[in-house]
């Protein structure tokens, strides 16, 4: 089944430590995305990829980077992870930009204790 | 800044028809989209808005005022499966989503 898989489903990190959450999808999507999900806040943008190669910065992405060196992989890596962190993390795709609807994996939820 | 404004929460009866109001300051315009959420789920595409107007997907119905920063998610027949958050975004100038906190939406039987 065609969609976006995120991995892991959830996971618990100690402080300080480095973190990759990676994303694939399946539909040939040029744009990807990754947002953070808090109790009370809309989505955030923390960083977005319009085609595979590059990348860009989204409303948050102080702690995070990202790299896209092919159309399908989007991975997010937390270089050492603080508290405030802790968050449910949604990676998107889309076909483009412009009014194109953004299709969403399951997300991962994660803890920094 | 950018800011979308919806209701924190609202209660609904089966059955019955309810309005999620979405209002809007941003940095450009290049469209409006409704999403729908269930608890613990990933957001899932209701509808899509760029020119004024009313736009009808069965139950399911987006305004969109571009004059005033306003739209609206209308639910008709209204079900217990659509107890949901629905999340209203927009897309700014940069083609980028800037998103509403989310409306819970409760139905009752």
């Amino acid at each position: 089944i065609a969609g976006i898989t995120q991995a892991p489903t959830s996971q618990i990190l100690a402080a300080g430590r480095r973190m990759t959450l990676r994303c694939t999808q399946d539909m040939r999507h040029n744009a990807m995305y990754w947002y953070r999900q808090d109790l009370g806040l809309g989505l955030r943008l923390i960083h977005y990829s319009n085609t595979a190669g590059t990348t860009g910065k989204g409303e948050v992405p102080d702690g995070y980077s990202v790299s896209r060196a092919n159309t399908d992989d989007f991975p997010l890596t937390l270089a050492s992870a603080v508290p405030s962190q802790t968050s449910v993390y949604f990676c998107a795709s889309s076909p483009g930009t412009g009014g194109q609807p953004q299709h969403f994996g399951d997300g991962t939820r994660l803890s920094i204790l | 800044g950018q800011n979308i404004d919806q209701p924190t929460e609202m209660t609904a009866t089966e059955g019955a028809i309810v309005q999620i109001n979405c209002t809007y300051q941003t940095s450009g315009f290049n469209g409006l989209f409704w999403y729908q959420q269930h608890a613990g789920e990933a957001p899932t595409f209701l509808s899509y808005n760029v020119l004024d107007g009313l736009e009808e997907k069965g139950r399911f119905s987006s305004f969109l005022s571009r004059s005033k920063g306003y739209s609206y998610l209308l639910l008709k027949e209204l079900q217990m499966k659509d107890s949901a958050s629905y999340l209203c975004a927009v897309e700014d100038s940069n083609y980028q989503l800037i998103w509403g906190a989310g409306t819970k939406l409760i139905i009752k039987p």
